[in-house]
């Protein structure tokens, strides 16, 4: 699975827009973005992920490059409750033994 | 409907003394993977269940084990708890094996004193 890259940490304005990027240069053609989020002491939560077209939900929107190589993540209107540690991950959509993997992922903090 | 559950939530064990611990899934849900996470080493993968057959394990040692039932519900074991054995296991359920689309539990939290 292609590897990741995203910020340690950034912060945000409650009631705008949180554009979380994430860098995937080496991601394959069959490679799907996902994004996850934990809230302090929860179990990750599923967003959104998405192939090569941009994909949005009630949640977020997710914006691919034409190239495939980043993405980012939209909270189109942050409340102090997404304050949570946001992961890319990217992987093919299914396929027995494979997992799921976690890296550091951007802490996201909402500011009142 | 009902997400994953996980059992019991907070758990305090000896080193040395071994533990099990108990997930539920979505109903309909065959998979099910297990996660360690530490302050340390972040989100680790543990091993999936699939069918009752384990479908993908990670890299930890035999002393971590687990299982799943006709009905879906998992559980893992640690023997000869250790220390670095406290965190928090996560259980996640999905569809389908190696799915991505995982729903996740609260977690059990494992302290080894």
């Amino acid at each position: 699975d292609a590897k990741t890259t995203q910020p340690t940490s950034m912060d945000c304005a409650e009631g705008r827009a949180a554009n979380l990027p994430c860098n995937h240069s080496t991601i394959s053609g069959n490679e799907y973005v996902y994004w996850y989020r934990q809230i302090h002491s929860q179990g990750p939560q599923y967003i959104i992920h998405g192939l090569k077209n941009n994909e949005t939900n009630e949640m977020a929107s997710l914006i691919i490059t034409e190239d495939r190589k980043s993405s980012t993540l939209i909270l189109p209107h942050a409340t102090l409750r997404d304050t949570a540690v946001y992961y890319c991950i990217v992987r093919v959509y299914s396929g027995s033994a494979r997992q799921l993997t976690f890296g550091s992922g951007t802490q996201l903090t909402v500011l009142p | 409907k009902a997400g994953v559950t996980q059992t019991p939530r907070y758990l305090i064990k000896t080193r040395g003394q071994q533990v099990t611990l108990s997930c539920s899934p979505i109903s309909g849900h065959r998979s099910v993977s297990w996660y360690q996470q530490t302050p340390g080493q972040g989100l680790q993968f543990l091993f999936e269940y699939f069918s009752e057959t384990q479908r993908n394990k990670g890299n930890f040692p035999g002393r971590f084990s687990g299982r799943q039932f006709s009905n879906s519900r998992s559980e893992m074991n640690v023997s000869t708890l250790e220390l670095g054995d406290s965190a928090l296991y996560l259980c996640a359920s999905s569809l389908e094996a190696g799915g991505t689309e995982a729903f996740f539990g609260q977690g059990t939290r494992l302290t080894v004193v």
